[in-house]
């Protein structure tokens, strides 16, 4: 069964309204990651944590946060959504110790759209 | 600081010929690690193959890479294009042990004409 699950699948959100999106792994990684993915810009690296109670920023963490509440969850929120913020988002978790190299394991994807 | 360079958005091509995918890399570590990642239509993204040793040839599912540090290079390789392989391709980078974060490229479109 899938080792990354991310909720909703697919999402409309009005501009200026709070969305929140929600990952779940089974696979016991300390990493986990959120990413969009824009044609043009591939998978671009929003936040990512490295164990519960940890986040950091990424590349684009502007308009994003995260919480990692526990080893399981990740979830990336958008308080104040905007159109720019239109996109498909990808959790994903990963394991950087010994001989892991840190290889992703990804969601299947939430599709956002925001009006 | 670290990046990764795929210079080709889309490469079409016809089945049976072969496929060649760009990946160039900057990084200040001495030993990255290099993936290749292939994301199918209504799929997730997943691993194809990875390397961190220098001109060792990697091999999986048909494809193949070899990581150059001489030329900070690890393209990717097929002999025969099937319709099948048709997809979008990550490269990607990661400093290797005790890594945090991966690297992505922009990604190539690979679409195999019959």
């Amino acid at each position: 069964e899938a080792a990354v699950t991310q909720s909703p699948r697919n999402k409309v959100a009005v501009t200026g309204g709070k969305v929140t999106l929600s990952c779940n792994q089974t696979n016991n990684h300390n990493n986990m990651y959120w990413y969009r993915q824009d044609t043009g810009h591939g998978l671009r690296l929003i936040h990512y944590s490295y164990g519960a109670g940890s986040t950091e920023k990424g590349d684009i963490p502007d308009g994003y946060k995260a919480s990692r509440p526990s080893q399981e969850n990740f979830s990336l929120i958008l308080e104040l959504a905007t159109p720019s913020q239109t996109s498909v988002y990808f959790c994903a978790s990963g394991d950087s110790g010994q001989g892991n190299q840190d290889t992703q394991y990804f969601g299947p994807g939430t599709r956002l759209l925001v009006l | 600081g670290d990046s990764v360079t795929q210079t080709e958005g889309l490469v079409t091509l016809t089945e049976g010929l072969p496929v060649m995918l760009n990946c160039t890399y900057q990084t200040i570590y001495s030993n990255p690690f290099l993936f290749w990642y292939v994301h199918y239509l209504n799929e997730s993204p997943r691993l194809l193959l990875k390397s961190s040793t220098d001109n060792k040839r990697t091999e999986h599912q048909g494809f193949h890479a070899t990581l150059h540090k001489s030329s900070s290079s690890f393209h990717l390789q097929k002999s025969s294009a099937q319709l099948s392989d048709s997809a979008l391709y990550y490269c990607a980078l990661s400093k290797g042990t005790n890594a945090y974060k991966v690297i992505f490229g922009k990604g190539t479109h690979l679409h195999v004409l019959p």
